[in-house]
């Protein structure tokens, strides 16, 4: 247990569907990020959030809408998906937004049909 | 791109020996780390080095950073079945983190 929890754990919808992604931290961290992990491709950072507040946006297409009310949560709003979307999506925490070890959750497995 | 890149790909050792993956990388850096992924999972932090920092230890891990070479490597000694995972380096250049693809790790008993 890294103290950061996603869910759901697996996720299948269609094109035409919305759904959200949950993810929690319990370590009272400042910073939270969204990574996307296809196959075969490096871990790709969509999203960084510092103090509930948007500071990276990865040139991700609209159809992904991140949501960070507070500091220990963070949504990952989805809608019109397409089958290249299929990856595992992660989130993770840290103290700070730089030289810090980040704490990842086990991700949320999507399959888009 | 800045990302960091693992060598091998992948690679099966017995258990008892000692795996050796490298990272190369493109830019300057602020520190690298190495994490641990088990299959479907999120990735571990397993070891932070600086960029002013040649050499570190933790229990069974030796990381190495050679910053002339951009190059980095992950030792894991006497090796477990438990071992088996993937490995990523990821290198903090700026305010952003760049992860590799990884080196696929497997032991076998």
């Amino acid at each position: 247990e890294t103290g950061v929890t996603q869910t759901p754990r697996h996720l299948v919808m269609g094109m035409t569907n919305k759904k959200s992604l949950k993810c929690e931290q319990h370590l009272g961290h400042n910073a939270m990020y969204w990574y996307k992990q296809s196959a075969k491709k490096p871990l790709e950072l969509m999203f960084v959030y510092n103090f509930k507040e948007q500071t990276e946006n990865n040139s991700v297409p609209s159809r992904f809408s991140p949501e960070c009310p507070n500091s220990s949560h963070l949504f990952l709003h989805l809608h019109t998906l397409q089958p290249e979307d299929s990856a595992l999506y992660l989130c993770a925490s840290s103290q700070g937004t730089s030289q810090e070890t980040q704490y990842f959750g086990p991700g949320t497995r999507l399959l888009v049909l | 791109s800045q990302q960091g890149e693992e060598d091998p790909q992948a690679l099966s050792i017995q258990e008892g020996e000692n795996a050796t993956m490298n990272c190369s990388y493109k830019t300057s850096i602020n520190n690298l780390q190495w994490y641990r992924q088990n299959s479907g999972r999120g990735l571990v932090h397993l070891i932070l080095i600086r960029s002013n920092e040649r050499e570190k230890h933790s229990g069974r891990l030796r990381v190495t950073l050679d910053t002339s070479k951009k190059s980095s490597s992950l030792l894991i000694t006497a090796s477990r079945a438990a071992d088996t995972a993937s490995y990523f380096c990821a290198t903090l250049a700026g305010n952003q983190f760049y992860f590799g693809t990884g080196t696929s790790l497997t032991v076998i008993p």
